[in-house]
């Protein structure tokens, strides 16, 4: 079964960018009709969106962040990547990597990784 | 303020029947499929329902979903302790061009 782990800096510095990799195991990133998101949930507050990687190429970004996201897909590594320009203290967050077979499906997740932007 | 509204907070005894909204409006909700999580705290979430009112294998058949216009219901029927945790809706929402969660519930067992 598929399974997903994000890994990176657990602190990054205000104006700086904050770098994320997912790694997917069990199954072959650039196999199948998935898309490969990304999802945050800052400490006791709900979930949010941040954009996605679909397996056709294209992407979405969620149009609060757009500017500052990007996200892209290294199938020979088997891994996707967040990048998120500009942080600030309003970025810290859990982020959550997700593979979805629709525009709001998500399954499975990663277990999460903390990321807080402090000097 | 979440596009997706959801009451805070629910309660309900073991083997009780529990129901949690998610109300949208036809940008979101009334035209696009909604989805349920429920994630324990200091865990990732979990795909609850899909499609409406689909289950992925493994979620035990006490969950079930609803569609009606441009709300949502997720029900729990049998509740058990183990249920406790927060619960989120989500949907694509056509004007945004995003995907919107509900604020989530939390769910208590009493």
């Amino acid at each position: 079964q598929v399974q997903l782990q994000e890994s990176g800096p657990g602190l990054v510095k205000p104006s700086q960018t904050l770098s994320l990799t997912c790694t997917v195991s069990g199954g072959a990133i650039s196999s199948g009709s998935y898309y490969w998101s990304w999802i945050r949930q800052p400490a006791g507050k709900g979930l949010e969106w941040i954009g996605r990687f679909y397996s056709s190429g294209s992407t979405n970004y969620s149009p609060s962040l757009k500017s500052r996201v990007t996200i892209s897909v290294d199938t020979s590594k088997n891994q996707f990547s967040l990048k998120l320009s500009s942080v600030t203290a309003a970025d810290t967050a859990v982020y959550y990597c997700a593979r979805g077979s629709g525009w709001s499906w998500f399954d499975p997740w990663g277990q999460g990784t903390l990321v807080t932007v402090s000097s | 303020q979440s596009v997706l509204t959801q009451p805070p907070s629910a309660s309900g005894t073991p083997g009780q029947r529990v129901t949690i909204s998610c109300s949208g409006s036809s940008s979101n909700i009334g035209g696009n499929y909604v989805y349920w999580y429920q994630q324990v705290p200091g865990t990732a979430p979990r795909l609850l329902i899909y499609r409406n009112n689909q289950r992925p294998s493994g979620v035990p058949d006490h969950f079930s979903g609803s569609k009606s216009g441009t709300s949502a219901s997720l029900a729990i029927s049998g509740l058990r302790s183990d249920d406790e945790a927060d619960y989120y809706c989500a949907v694509w929402d056509d004007s945004l061009s995003v995907v919107v969660f509900g604020g989530g519930t939390k769910l208590t067992v009493l």
